[in-house]
C-alpha cells in the first residue's frame, strides 16, 4: 500500500513563526499536493508539484511556499504563521494519470 | 471539472446496504467519476472510480447510469466503521490535476 506520511499529527505554533510541514510518500509518485481543510469551506488546494523542483500554485497560495528537492518529499512552509492559518493540512500524492489519490492523516496546526 | 450534487446527509442501519447517490448532469465524455470518503479527523480515502461501466472492488460498487448523468455508490453491508463523509468527484484522468471536493454526504451507520 502507498503510504503518505505527514511528520506531525498536531502542532501548535506562535504568530510570526516560520513553520515547516513535511510530507513523505513511499511509492515513487510524480504528483504531490497540499490542501487545507476548514469547517464549511471543505478542502482547498494550496500548492502542488508534478516533479522534483517543480511547483504550481493552487487556489489559496498566499502566505505559503513549498519545496520539493526530492521526489518523495514535499514540504509546505508558512513563512510567518498567522492565526488564520489555523487549520487541518492534508498532503496527497498520485501517479501520473491521476489514479487514486492517497492522502496522509493530516496535521492539525494551531497558531496562537 | 463537472459539478456534482449529493444529499448532505443519510442514515443507514448496520448490516444493510448503503446507497449514496450523486448527480453530475454536466459530465463530459472524458471525465471519470471518483468516490472518496473521509472518516473523522483522517485524510480522505480513495474508494473507487469509473468511466461508464459499473465497477466493483473490495470496498464498494459503483453504478453509473447509461447517460452518465448520475451514479450510486453502494456499500453492500455497512458497518459502524463506514460512518464518514462521502465525496463524489468528476474529473479527467490527467496528470497533476487537483481534486475538487464538494460538501459530500455525511453517512451515519446506526447500530
Amino acid at each position: 500500500d502507498v503510504k503518505v506520511t505527514q511528520s506531525s499529527r498536531y502542532l501548535v505554533k506562535r504568530t510570526g513563526e516560520k513553520v515547516f510541514l513535511e510530507c513523505v510518500q513511499d511509492m515513487d509518485h510524480e504528483n504531490m499536493f497540499w490542501y487545507r481543510q476548514d469547517p464549511g469551506l471543505g478542502l482547498r488546494l494550496i500548492y502542488f508539484s508534478y516533479d522534483v523542483k517543480m511547483k504550481e500554485k493552487g487556489d489559496i497560495p498566499e502566505g505559503y511556499s513549498v519545496s520539493r528537492e526530492k521526489k518523495e518529499r514535499f514540504s509546505l512552509i508558512l513563512e510567518s504563521a498567522s492565526t488564520n492559518q489555523t487549520s487541518m493540512y492534508l498532503c496527497a500524492s498520485t501517479l501520473e494519470g491521476g489514479y487514486g489519490y492517497t492522502f496522509g492523516s493530516g496535521t492539525r496546526l494551531t497558531v496562537v | 471539472d463537472a459539478k456534482t450534487t449529493q444529499p448532505p446527509s443519510m442514515d443507514c442501519a448496520e448490516g444493510r446496504a448503503a446507497n449514496l447517490p450523486c448527480n453530475h448532469s454536466t459530465i463530459s465524455g472524458n471525465e471519470y467519476v471518483y468516490w472518496y470518503r473521509q472518516i473523522h479527523s483522517q485524510g480522505p480515502q480513495y474508494i473507487i472510480h469509473g468511466l461508464k461501466n459499473n465497477e466493483t472492488n473490495e470496498m464498494a460498487s459503483l453504478i453509473i447510469t447509461e447517460d452518465r448523468k448520475s451514479s450510486t455508490l453502494i456499500l453492500p453491508h455497512a458497518t459502524l466503521r463506514d460512518t464518514a463523509v462521502y465525496y463524489c468527484i468528476v474529473r479527467v484522468l490527467q496528470g497533476a490535476q487537483k481534486l475538487v471536493f464538494g460538501q459530500g454526504t455525511r453517512l451515519t451507520i446506526n447500530p
